[in-house]
């Protein structure tokens, strides 16, 4: 198993540029989340996908769009990409449930530079 | 206040002996608790999970839990150079899919 896959590991954008970062699991988790990192601001939630067909807001959505497109699939969309957005993109996965929390696993990560 | 605070370090210990990470948390509402490894540049890697009071052992790894208190610490007992890493905390307070995350604390571990 791959567990959670991201693509690409690294991109340079300009502003106002557009990109679309993807993210699979094969791990059959119904739940899947996209967070930003950030040095010295930890891990802050971006988007998340409680089961295949629903998206919400996290923490900081702004300037972001989510799709999920399928139970594997959960893709995260940069429409006109600001330099704020610089930033290491990490997509997760778990069997979270509407009854609490289990554990989340982490993709390789996409480096993302916007000049 | 921060919801997850971590002490950011680093924490230098020597080789072999016992590292001690603590992580507070604002929410008392809070359910679930993780602690993560990562190494500089790679990603976040589970290393512990914890839901009751009390301490959960998993090889070297000791995860420690007081709601009355509201914190949980990490402890990494014989510690290796391959130790050497950021630590971070993470809470569910309850609500449903969201973890918060603390701002990690950095570990060295010196030969």
């Amino acid at each position: 198993n791959a567990g959670v896959t991201q693509t690409p590991k690294f991109q340079v954008l300009k502003t106002g540029q557009s990109m679309t970062l993807q993210c699979a699991q094969d791990m059959n988790h119904n739940s899947m989340y996209w967070y930003r990192q950030d040095p010295g601001m930890g891990l802050r939630l971006i988007y998340y996908s409680a089961s295949e067909g629903t998206t919400d807001k996290g923490e900081v959505p702004n300037g972001y769009n989510v799709s999920r497109l399928n139970k594997r699939e959960f893709s995260l969309r940069l429409e006109s990409a600001a330099p704020s957005q610089t930033s290491v993109y990490f997509c997760a996965s778990s069997e979270a449930g509407s009854s609490g929390i289990r554990e989340q696993y982490f993709g390789p990560g996409t480096r993302l530079t916007v000049t | 206040q921060k919801e997850v605070e971590q002490n950011s370090g680093p924490l230098s210990v020597p080789e072999g002996a016992i590292a001690s990470l603590n992580c507070t948390y604002s929410d008392r509402g809070s359910q679930s608790f993780f602690w993560y490894r990562q190494y500089s540049g790679k990603s976040p890697e589970l290393i512990m999970s914890i839901y009751s009071n009390g301490d959960k052992e998993d090889g070297r790894f000791t995860a420690q839990l007081n709601k009355a208190s509201q914190y949980v610490s990490l402890l990494i007992r014989d510690s290796q150079p391959s130790d050497s890493a950021t630590y971070l905390c993470a809470v569910n307070n309850g609500e449903a899919y969201k973890l918060s995350f603390g701002a990690g604390t950095t570990v060295t571990v010196r030969a």
